[in-house]
């Protein structure tokens, strides 16, 4: 039932791209998405619903085929600041209140 | 609060003794969630509130395991007989509506680390 997220680690330099993919077994009803850096709480991004959409916020965009059950996040032109574990978290369809937490993927942004 | 507050920061105890865990949710949040993270791994989820009711506690691993939350705003998490294997670190997060609708977002706090020695 956990989201399996790929990959399991990141390392860039700055100004450098990168997707990180969470796919599922079970039909979903919504994606979150989630950043934490080390010792800190997770911070939020971003949730999609099924249907497909597609969000962004400055340079982080993610997607939501709910037909292949995955999403995806998509970090363009990368900064320091983006350092940090990314946790994908999803809801099954019919059941709307326990979010499910893959392992994470972590990502290093280098100078 | 500006934010969900969760005391204490740090807790050491001995295998075998009760602990409880405090969590003050984001004012007017009335859905509060409860996880456990280990190093390296995703937040796994223990219980969900809505209100003052258990709306889902089926991630409690055992019933040394209770969370209250009796006027619908603080919460508290108590674990009975520790083991060395609860030790982690107790994440409680809040929102103003369920996690899996469209405004869900969570808020966390800063964890409660918990030492089973």
């Amino acid at each position: 039932q956990q989201p399996v997220q790929s990959p399991q680690a990141v390392i860039l330099r700055e100004g450098e791209d990168a997707v990180i993919n969470c796919s599922s077994s079970k039909a979903l009803y919504s994606v979150h998405w989630y950043r934490q850096k080390h010792g800190e709480a997770p911070v939020f991004l971003m949730i999609l619903l099924k249907g497909g959409e597609q969000k962004g916020h400055e340079k982080i965009s993610a997607s939501f085929n709910e037909k292949k059950q995955q999403s995806s996040l998509y970090l363009t032109a990368s900064q320091l600041s983006y350092s940090g574990t990314y946790f994908c978290g999803t809801v099954n369809a019919g059941n709307n209140r326990k979010l499910i937490w893959g392992l994470g993927t972590s990502l290093a942004v280098n100078p | 609060g500006a934010g969900v507050s969760q005391t204490p920061s740090n807790k050491v105890t001995e295998k075998g003794k009760y602990v409880e865990l405090r969590c003050d949710p984001i004012s007017g949040h009335t859905a509060l969630y409860w996880y456990r993270q280990s190093l390296g791994q995703g937040p796994e989820f223990l219980i969900y509130f809505q209100g003052t009711g258990a709306a889902d506690d089926s991630g409690l691993p055992n019933d040394r395991f209770f969370a209250v939350r009796p006027e619908g705003s603080v919460s508290t998490l108590k674990i009975q007989r520790t083991e060395r294997g609860d030790s982690a670190v107790y994440l409680c997060a809040s929102s103003r509506g369920l996690a899996g609708a469209g405004t869900g977002e969570l808020f966390f706090g800063e964890g409660s680390r918990l030492t089973v020695l």
